[in-house]
């Protein structure tokens, strides 16, 4: 099966608040990880990637936390917009392959 | 101007017919993809090609056959289509190595009927 996986499969907000967007992997041998965003109708957007020898990477609104001791990778957005609303795919490579594994992803609802 | 560009971006056929989709990128990437995604918005690799080298090749049916005729083309044909093969399928592109950013075209939606 696949490494990558996600906790929620559906997640709703009010805009103005924060989200997490959780993500669990499997394979200790997974090194990077990204966070892709997709619209309705388009393709994935990367959002921000995390390399394994970090815990912990900003971006513009976003963060990305990872875990490695309990294999777990989060998206943080601050100050949630309706521009948000999107499905949210965790992925990973693993042990140096250029192979793409992604997680089942998350619906990101933002209520006005 | 689109990075990752791919047509068509609609495709109904009917069973048993031959379909190709065309991919293009101008970031001047060496390693070029094909994504499946499901009607669950599963996405999954199907091939990877480096420097028009096929690089990965996933248990994908033989049917399937990519054919990059240079590094900022990647192509993919479906010959005798079945009901099955009916999905999102993403053209992308990085550069060669792990832990690059791999770019998603818009995808093509095909449809069998």
């Amino acid at each position: 099966g696949e490494s990558v996986g996600l906790h929620l499969p559906t997640l709703s907000v009010q805009e103005g608040d924060n989200s997490i967007i959780n993500c669990a992997y499997s394979n200790s041998a997974s090194d990077y990880f990204i966070w892709y965003k997709q619209e309705s109708g388009k393709g994935p957007q990367f959002i921000i990637d995390i390399r394994s020898n970090m815990d912990k990477r900003q971006g513009q609104r976003v963060t990305v936390l990872l875990n490695k001791t309990v294999k777990h990778l989060s998206l943080q957005i601050a100050a949630t917009q309706p521009g948000d609303s999107a499905v949210y795919f965790c992925a990973d490579t693993q042990g140096g392959s250029e192979k793409l594994v992604f997680g089942k992803g998350t619906k990101l609802t933002v209520n006005p | 101007d689109t990075a990752v560009s791919q047509t068509p971006k609609y495709l109904v056929t009917q069973m048993g017919n031959d379909k190709s989709i065309k991919c293009e990128q101008n970031l001047g990437h060496d390693t070029m993809y094909w994504y499946k995604q499901d009607s669950k918005k599963f996405l999954k690799i199907m091939f990877s090609y480096n420097n028009k080298e096929l690089i990965i090749n996933e248990t994908v049916p033989n049917r399937f056959s990519p054919k990059s005729p240079d590094k900022a083309h990647l192509n993919l044909h479906i010959n005798s289509l079945e009901l099955g093969d009916s999905a999102v399928y993403f053209c992308a592109s990085s550069r060669t190595g792990s832990g690059n950013t791999i770019y998603f075209g818009e995808g093509s939606w095909l449809t069998v009927v």
